[in-house]
């Protein structure tokens, strides 16, 4: 049983533009939700995180909105840059446990 | 601040053989958890420790297994390796106590493959 899903598993995009990416989740007990950005033969680094008390967080470049009600976030990422060309997990826990769950990723790339 | 430390980051195996593998947290954190990521798949969880208890279990056989030091290092083990073993085996480590909201800060990981 996925808890945690990311449908999209690849996503171009042109540089400069806005980059979205989706994710849904089913347990209703999740607060604390999650980005990691993902670089080939490197660990995931995280990215931005977002509260459930919140609906939205921002961090540069980078915004995640929470649709609680939809159980659905989304990373935003504008303007888009090259080095942003990685796999993203959407990860998602308790704040009663330290364990998370992890989406299986979407790979972005950024073209010129 | 010294990052999250796996050690071997590479390592070949023999289908029926055991290995095991080092995480070393960062300094002052007591949680570590373990992920496995095979292609195609996100990061599955195996298992995670904290202050030398085990606290949350994933679904993986019992050929995989792990333990934490007091120092909080942590060792995971995989007996009777099978083809399927072969795998990213990532650590994370964070400060999480039970009601914290902290993120976890992952290694490089281990590649292992089984031949």
């Amino acid at each position: 049983d996925q808890q945690v899903k990311q449908n999209s598993p690849s996503l171009s995009v042109q540089e400069g533009r806005i980059s979205i990416l989706n994710c849904d989740y089913t347990n209703s007990m999740f607060d604390y939700f999650l980005w990691y950005k993902k670089y080939p033969a490197e660990g995931p680094t995280f990215l931005i995180s977002i509260s459930s008390i919140k609906d939205k967080n921002e961090d540069g470049r980078f915004t995640v909105f929470l649709n609680k009600s939809a159980k659905h976030l989304s990373l935003h990422i504008v303007p888009s840059q090259p080095g942003d060309s990685a796999v993203y997990f959407c990860a998602a826990r308790y704040s009663s446990a330290s364990k998370i769950i992890f989406g299986s990723g979407t790979r972005l790339s950024i073209r010129p | 601040k010294a990052g999250v430390t796996q050690t071997p980051r590479y390592l070949i195996k023999t289908r029926g053989q055991q290995v095991t593998l080092s995480c070393s947290p960062i300094s002052g954190h007591r949680s570590v958890s373990w992920y496995q990521q095979t292609p195609g798949q996100g990061l599955q969880f195996l298992f995670e420790y904290f202050s030398e208890t085990q606290r949350n279990k994933g679904n993986f056989p019992g050929r995989f297994s792990g333990r934490q030091f007091s120092n909080s290092r942590s060792e995971m083990n995989v007996s009777t390796l099978e083809l399927g073993d072969s795998a990213l085996y990532l650590c994370a480590s964070s400060l999480a106590d039970r009601g914290m909201n902290t993120e976890a800060f992952f290694g490089q990981g281990t590649r292992l493959t089984v031949v």
